[in-house]
């Protein structure tokens, strides 16, 4: 079965900063990848998903987020952070192709400091 | 885009009773729709399958009689948590699929059992 681990349970950045949320899976093939954020008391928004092609993948409000196969990673970077962007953030991982019902991260909790 | 409407937001009720939530699809149909439970500070749980015109699909560990899921249409998923008991109070969160742009996440309910 697929799984995914979000080594980080809090990131803190400033407002401005980089932004770098990491992402490992375990899958046999090329599994397919997803982002999502969740706002305190809210359900998830998809924020950029990986199914083919281009491994660096380009999302909403300005996430990107980039495939390595040999490091069986995703992860998440956003150039310059916004007060906004403070939030949970959910990597997914589901089995490619058939209905791929993703199996989420633990997640990760952005702060963003002023 | 594909909305998922989820009812009611935040639900209170009292220890015994039984509380219904209902997933809709408002903009497209969905054959199949998701249930999730999120407890605090931790990832989504899968818990069943919504299958329309058929019985849902329940993942290991989850009781059938006490989370009774009910999909009568294409645009609605209906579940019911029975004889709630305070250790049931969670966040419940729908999905469903629209075809090939992935999963659309409801807003979730809080539910809080006295």
């Amino acid at each position: 079965a697929q799984s995914v681990t979000q080594p980080d349970i809090h990131i803190t950045v400033s407002e401005g900063a980089s932004l770098e949320l990491r992402c490992n899976y375990s899958y046999g093939a090329t599994p397919y990848l997803f982002w999502y954020v969740q706002s305190p008391g809210q359900g998830l928004q998809l924020l950029l998903k990986y199914f083919s092609g281009d491994t660096l993948v380009q999302g909403i409000k300005g996430f990107e987020a980039e495939f390595k196969r040999s490091q069986s990673s995703f992860n998440l970077r956003k150039p310059s952070v916004h007060w906004s962007d403070a939030a949970e953030y959910f990597c997914a991982v589901a089995k490619s192709g058939g209905s791929y019902i993703p199996t989420f991260g633990r997640g990760t909790s952005l702060i963003v400091h002023p | 885009g594909a909305v998922v409407s989820q009812h009611p937001s935040r639900v209170i009720c009292k220890s015994g009773t039984s509380v219904k939530i209902e997933c809709r699809s408002l903009d497209f149909q969905a054959t199949t729709m998701f249930w999730y439970r999120q407890f605090p500070k931790q990832s989504l749980m899968l818990m069943a399958t919504s299958n329309e015109g058929s019985k849902a699909t329940y993942e290991q560990g989850v009781e059938k009689d006490k989370f009774l899921i009910n999909h009568a249409s294409l645009t609605l998923s209906t579940l019911t948590v029975t004889s709630a008991h305070p250790e049931d109070s969670s966040f419940y969160i729908c999905s469903a699929r629209q075809g090939a742009d992935g999963y659309t996440f409801g807003s979730g309910t809080r539910l809080t059992v006295v």
